[in-house]
């Protein structure tokens, strides 16, 4: 049973569309992920919140938008988005002690998303 | 050059032999190494640690060179389940203590 869950687990949506992805963390971490997996590709790591704040945002197009509203759950925002778009979004948390470098990281189901 | 790179494969593997594969990374400042696993269309999930000294759990076996700047997964008495994509992944304080993932390498055991 995993400790990171998302919804929906699958999402087919035209390229008007306004849709929201959903993950929540019910092991107690601190900070939040949002990867892209295309086919064949690595993960791409997309957002970084730590301690509800944003840290990284790696020159995503503003499509994507996320929202950490506290601690346990993290939003992705879609909007207009491309048919190259289209991936597996994966959502991790992690304990994120302060000045250490272990980051071990814990991944929720993912998002098989599909634009048309 | 890519940050860490991996040999994609696949790996065939005839049940009960052992593999064996590595991973490069070109941050030699990098201080955490893992493995992680990944079944198809599943979410990654952590095999193992990497540590200094070489570590074995089980049937694993990882190991570090750091002044080549590799590590590697054997797997000994491969099983069926053991058929999967293993994802090498480094983490580097310097880069922003952020985990930087590895296409992976395709494992297929066969009976």
């Amino acid at each position: 049973e995993t400790g990171v869950t998302q919804t929906p687990r699958h999402l087919v949506m035209g390229m008007t569309n306004k849709k929201s992805l959903k993950c929540e963390q019910h092991l107690g971490h601190n900070a939040m992920y949002w990867y892209k997996q295309s086919a064949k590709k690595p993960l791409e790591l997309m957002f970084v919140y730590s301690l509800e704040e944003r840290v990284e945002n790696n020159s995503v197009p503003s499509r994507f938008s996320p929202e950490c509203p506290n601690s346990s759950h993290l939003f992705l925002h879609l909007h207009t988005l491309q048919p190259e778009d289209s991936a597996l979004y994966l959502c991790a948390s992690s304990q994120d002690p302060q000045g250490a470098i272990y980051n071990e990281q814990f991944f929720g189901p993912g998002t098989r998303l599909t634009v048309l | 050059r890519k940050e860490v790179e991996q040999d994609p494969g696949p790996f065939n593997v005839p049940e009960g032999a052992t593999v064996a594969f590595n991973c490069t990374y070109s941050n030699s400042a990098s201080q955490s190494f893992f493995w992680y696993r990944q079944d198809c269309r599943k979410e990654p999930k952590l095999l193992m640690s990497v540590y200094s000294s070489g570590n074995e759990d089980g049937r694993f076996t990882a190991q570090l060179n750091r002044a080549s700047q590799y590590i590697s997964l054997l797997i000994r008495d491969s099983k069926l389940s053991d058929s999967a994509t293993y994802l090498c992944v480094v983490n580097s304080k310097a880069a922003g203590n952020k985990l930087t993932f590895g296409g992976g390498t395709r494992v297929l055991v066969k009976p």
